[in-house]
């Protein structure tokens, strides 16, 4: 159990195009998700804190504008890089909490990731 | 502010050695849960442990053994007899109480890597 998927897994993109990461908590629903972004040989690096009907709750020096967060559903959240440029490429991965009284409401199951590559 | 502590960047061992990866953390809270995750080359995070403040026994799951020591704000990881396939970046992670969220604050990782 515990499953979060994403999609795509891989895009490519050119410069000035928008794209959409999805992710979907398939068999649990979700009171939080989260969006990391990570670097090479990096750690990982919050970007984003999303409850389900709420506006997503920004780190410090992300672009609100520039990556839009949508969680319409307690089970689907999207990232949308607008207007991507060679800079934002890199692994994006998200995470999902469940809702209690699930006995794992304290955890984040993560999901495997889209490598975005912006030409 | 929380903040996790790996100190090693990167460690080479030969295949059946014992290897000790460090964790080091600080928090405010007394409620937290500490987190141990492998990233294989694929990307893909993989769950090791949640340990929760509350319970400093030590844990072992097969050849990996975990111990956490609240006096020294410690957690570390050992794998005993390391494989080829152990070789991944391991990231030790914090995460405080509901008021956050249960937010996670990760180490910046140590890649290891055995060799045949």
């Amino acid at each position: 159990g515990a499953v979060v998927s994403q999609h795509p897994s891989r895009v490519i993109c050119k410069s000035g195009t928008s794209v959409k990461i999805e992710c979907r908590s398939l068999d649990f629903q979700a009171t939080t998700m989260f969006w990391y972004r990570q670097f090479p040989k990096q750690s990982l690096m919050l970007m984003a804190t999303s409850n389900e009907g709420s506006k997503a709750t920004y780190e410090q020096g992300v672009e609100k504008d520039k990556f839009l967060i949508n969680h319409a559903s307690l089970t689907l959240s999207t990232l949308t890089v607008t207007s991507a440029h060679p800079e934002d490429s890199s692994f994006y991965i998200c995470s999902a909490r469940p809702l209690p009284p699930s006995g794992r409401y304290n955890e984040q199951f993560f999901g495997p990731g889209t490598r975005l590559t912006v030409l | 502010a929380q903040k996790v502590t790996q100190a090693q960047t990167e460690i080479s061992v030969v295949e059946k050695e014992d290897v000790t990866l460090d964790c080091v953390y600080e928090t405010r809270d007394t409620t937290y849960y500490l987190f141990w995750y492998k990233q294989p080359p694929s990307g893909e995070l993989v769950f090791l442990i949640r340990r929760n403040s509350f319970d400093e026994q030590n844990e072992i799951s097969g050849r990996y053994s975990w111990n956490f020591q609240k006096s020294t704000s410690s957690f570390n990881f050992t794998i005993t007899a390391s494989q080829v396939v152990d070789s991944a970046v391991y990231f030790c992670a914090l995460s405080e109480g509901g008021g956050s969220n249960y937010k996670l604050t990760f180490g910046k990782g140590t890649l290891l890597t055995v060799n045949p």
